[in-house]
């Protein structure tokens, strides 16, 4: 176990529709990073908040966005959902100092139907 | 843009030692090598990172050769339930921040 928790585990949908991945990191992780996994691809970086603030963004699309809440949970908002959004997301975790590592949740398997 | 290379496959004896190599030829020097695998479509799962010192805990030990260009990644006594994608690392620099680069990393199959 990581730590790290993802809600919910599975989540069926149809296109067009939007959707909200929820996100708690380990208990005094400040950074919270987003990660999705597709069949054809590896995992792809999404975007990484710390402390509230958003750091860096990866291959995120324009329909995708993310925020973090004052208790450090975190959400990843799909929008305008297409077939190839169709991807295990997963979350991380780390601690403030940069060189930790992060330590990942079980994933959302989001499918598009 | 994964700063490493791996073997894309290797199998291993239940039982016996896995020696794991990556090659990070390019890492600048204050830049750690991290370690995770994937079993099927769980979450990745930490194991090990080092900067310049072979690294050792419960899972694995981890040796960087002195000029930090490959390391390995050693688990003693591979079981069936180390099956699973094992990547290594190199942080990638994401402006003034920092991202995990997951390559196609290597897959071990651990046999009976």
């Amino acid at each position: 176990d990581s730590g790290v928790t993802q809600t919910p585990k599975h989540l069926i949908t149809a296109t067009g529709q939007r959707v909200t991945l929820r996100c708690s990191p380990r208990s005094g992780d400040l950074s919270v990073y987003w990660y999705q996994q597709s069949l054809d691809q590896g995992l792809q970086f999404l975007i990484h908040y710390y402390n509230g603030e958003e750091r860096a963004k990866g291959n995120i699309l324009e329909r995708f966005s993310a925020q973090q809440f004052p208790d450090l949970h975190s959400e990843l908002n799909l929008s305008s959902l297409e077939l190839g959004d169709s991807a295990l997301y997963f979350c991380a975790s780390s601690a403030a100092d940069r060189n930790q590592p992060q330590h990942f949740g079980d994933g959302t398997r989001l499918s598009i139907l | 843009d994964a700063k490493t290379t791996q073997p894309t496959s290797m199998d291993c004896a239940e039982g016996r030692a896995a020696n794991l190599p990556c090659n990070h030829s390019t890492i600048s020097g204050n830049e750690y090598v991290y370690w995770y695998r994937q079993i099927h479509s769980q979450g990745p799962q930490y194991i090990i990172h080092g900067l310049k010192n072979n690294e050792t805990n419960e899972m694995a030990s981890l040796i960087i050769t002195e000029d930090r260009k490959s390391s390995t990644l050693i688990l003693p006594h591979a079981t069936l339930r180390d099956t699973a994608v094992y990547y290594c690392i190199v942080r990638v620099a994401l402006g003034n921040d920092y991202k995990l680069s997951f390559g196609a990393g290597t897959t071990v199959t651990v046999r009976a």
